[in-house]
């Protein structure tokens, strides 16, 4: 069975404070992304990178960044957290060409 | 603008009976369409799927019908059972983006007693 864990489940962060969170998977996939999940605004990609050091902004980038320095670790950075991303935060993984992706268990954050 | 959507945020239904999902999409290159599955802190799971060369997929309780004349897919679960309240979200892509899903906002269905 694929996989992904995320580093927490629930965080509570203050306005102005940095925030990393993490995600790997273990099925040795290239693709992963970052989604956030908002009431009545579904799932929306924040970013995504199909490889190593690779990376491409999805849909709502502004005010995050991402790191992959390993193929099966992706991290989303908020550089200077605000109240509007607090979220559900969802990481994906997938393999090339394949449509599927397999989701992590979310991690809450909560920016005051 | 909102390239999938889901009109109806919620639905209830009572247990044994049939519920229907919708989802409308306007682009015309998405090719393969998805329904994923969520419960309350929990990551979305797979469900079923159906590539816009047939009109139907079937895998037990799930039904997914295509119709890409009106752009529109349907997710019919027969019969319902309580275990099937969860949020509910349709996604699509298209062949030159097969890394990317584009999804829909959610419809959370309520299976009742």
């Amino acid at each position: 069975d694929v996989k992904v864990t995320q580093s927490s489940r629930y965080l509570v962060k203050r306005t102005g404070e940095k925030v990393f969170l993490e995600c790997v998977q273990d099925m040795d996939h290239e693709n992963m992304f970052w989604y956030r999940q908002d009431p009545g605004l579904g799932l929306r990609l924040i970013y995504f990178s199909y490889d190593v050091k690779m990376k491409e902004k999805g849909d709502i980038p502004e005010g995050y960044s991402v790191s992959r320095e390993k193929k099966e670790r992706f991290s989303l950075i908020l550089e200077s957290a605000s109240t509007n991303q607090t979220s559900m935060y969802l990481c994906a993984s997938s393999l090339v060409g394949v449509y599927e992706q397999y989701f992590g268990p979310g991690t809450r954050l909560t920016v005051t | 603008d909102q390239q999938v959507k889901q009109n109806s945020p919620s639905l209830s239904v009572q247990e044994g009976r049939i519920s229907i999902l919708n989802c409308d999409y306007t682009n015309s290159m998405f090719d393969y369409f998805l329904w994923y599955k969520k419960y309350p802190a929990e990551g979305p799971t797979f469900l079923i799927s159906i590539s816009s060369i047939k009109d139907k997929n079937e895998d037990g309780r799930f039904t997914v019908f295509l119709n890409k004349s009106a752009k529109h897919l349907s997710l019919h679960i027969v019969p319902s059972q309580p275990g099937d309240s969860a949020v509910y979200f349709c996604a699509a892509s298209d062949s030159y983006n097969t890394d990317k899903l584009i999804f829909g906002t959610g419809t959370r269905l309520q299976v009742f007693p």
